[in-house]
């Protein structure tokens, strides 16, 4: 398709509770990027992927976060035993290099609140 | 030090006022530059690429000083719909954002 398609919409989850949201990039796109938005704007760069691998993880927090991105499938980001400060909006980009020459198309994002 | 800095603002204009923002950046080596627009929480959308040499869009005209790094946006003849916060943007590995700068237009 031609617009990054990120379900689901918006995510409640107790503290504690698993969380897992999906992103379907642009056709074409070999390039996923994950980004979370808290309050203030802030966004953090947290993963990116070249076609199913691994391209850049330093913003993974180490522990209960993890992504995958299989063929075939939409790409997946996950977060084990959620805490309230992983309340934000988790948007989902793709482009079709990493040098973003023409900027990334982002997903509408995923609102997760944590209670 | 925050590898993009923006006045966060907010800059609250008439509408048909010229505004500028500014931003700066630590990494030299960055080498693609962006204004993205982004409304009430909703996804970033790509307003212009920054160009050395300088790149205009109607009412809208960027620039980039490589040797100060820094990065402008002019907005002229503002309109309410221009109402947003404006991400600046480099490219590094991935995209790095500032925090934006929140721009009201009022009738």
């Amino acid at each position: 398709g031609e617009e990054v398609a990120q379900t689901p919409k918006h995510l409640v989850r107790g503290e504690g509770q698993k969380a897992k949201l999906y992103c379907a990039p642009i056709k074409g796109h070999s390039y996923v990027f994950w980004y979370q938005q808290v309050l203030k704007n802030e966004f953090k760069f947290l993963i990116s992927f070249q076609n199913e691998n691994v391209f850049d993880e330093t913003g993974m927090p180490k522990e209960r976060f993890s992504a995958k991105c299989l063929p075939n499938s939409p790409c997946s980001l996950e977060i084990q035993a959620t805490k309230l400060e992983d309340s934000a909006v988790y948007f989902c980009a793709s482009s079709q290099s990493d040098r973003a020459i023409y900027g990334y198309t982002f997903g509408s994002g995923t609102r997760l609140t944590v209670v | 030090r925050k590898e993009v800095e923006q006045d966060p603002g907010p800059f609250n204009v008439p509408e048909g006022a010229t505004v500028a923002f500014n931003c700066t950046y630590s990494n030299s080596a960055s080498q693609s530059f962006f204004w993205y627009r982004q409304d009430c929480r909703k996804e970033p959308k790509l307003l212009m690429s920054v160009y050395s040499s300088g790149n205009e869009d109607g009412r809208f005209t960027a620039q980039l000083n490589r040797a100060s790094q820094y990065i402008s946006l002019l907005i002229r003849d503002s309109k309410l719909s221009d109402s947003a916060t404006y991400l600046c943007v480099v490219n590094e590995l991935a995209l790095t954002f500032g925090s934006g700068t929140r721009l009201q237009v009022q009738p």
